[in-house]
């Protein structure tokens, strides 16, 4: 079945940049996204990326997508301290009628100064 | 302020107590949603609705039920909760599908002793 694997941690120094991984296993996504969930809140999407696209920049943000190898990740540069959150890769799998986003379990991110 | 509400924020019960988590938006949104989450687990999607009375299963339905009178509301019940039902419930909303935006709840923690 589809699977979004992810490490579950990531500690970086403020400044630095840091980089999310992603796997994933479904071919035919045609969206991947990347959440971030700060603490006690919900999901905010941060930003997206077509299946045919390889790289899209987004200020401080580089999502750069590996069809071959089903690899996303997620670059920030110069971070902060309020980057500290969870992140979530997830991917879109449509059928029939429908689809549902699968998430990755998340990597939690934390910036020290 | 276009936003997804989820009532309560937190809620201790007792297995077998009858609850509703509910749901609304103000945003006209057609597709809703509600996921949990979990420890090393991402969110796993519940059940999802495409518009007024048509709603459909998603990963992990078992123990929950849901109904969509209404555009604007999406509640979540569960009949007899019992202890693994306890985790963080999310619900989201969307313009028109999956691979629209999804605005996300600010959750709902449940513990079910």
């Amino acid at each position: 079945g589809e699977d979004v694997e992810q490490s579950l941690f990531l500690s970086v120094r403020e400044g630095d940049s840091s980089v999310i991984n992603c796997t994933y296993t479904d071919s035919s996504s045609t969206y991947l996204y990347w959440y971030k969930q700060e603490p006690g809140a919900g999901l905010q999407l941060l930003t997206y990326i077509f299946s045919n696209m390889d790289m899209k920049q987004d200020q401080r943000l580089t999502v750069l997508l590996n069809k071959k190898d089903k690899h996303l990740s997620l670059r920030i540069a110069d971070t902060q301290t309020g980057d500290s959150a969870i992140y979530f890769c997830a991917e879109i799998t449509i059928y029939n009628q429908g689809g549902k986003l699968i998430f990755g379990q998340g990597t939690e991110l934390s910036v020290k100064p | 302020e276009a936003q997804v509400t989820q009532n309560p924020r937190y809620l201790i019960t007792v297995t077998g107590k009858k609850l509703t988590v509910t749901c609304s938006q103000n945003m006209n949104h057609e597709y809703m949603s509600w996921y949990r989450q979990d420890p090393g687990l991402g969110l796993r999607q519940i059940y999802y609705s495409m518009n007024v009375e048509v709603t459909d299963k998603g990963d992990v339905p078992e123990g929950y039920k849901v109904s969509r009178k209404e555009k604007r509301n999406f509640p979540l019940i569960l009949e007899s909760p019992s202890p693994n039902q306890t985790s963080l419930y999310f619900c989201a909303s969307s313009l028109a599908g999956i691979t629209d935006t999804q605005y996300f709840g600010p959750g709902t923690r449940l513990t079910v002793l």
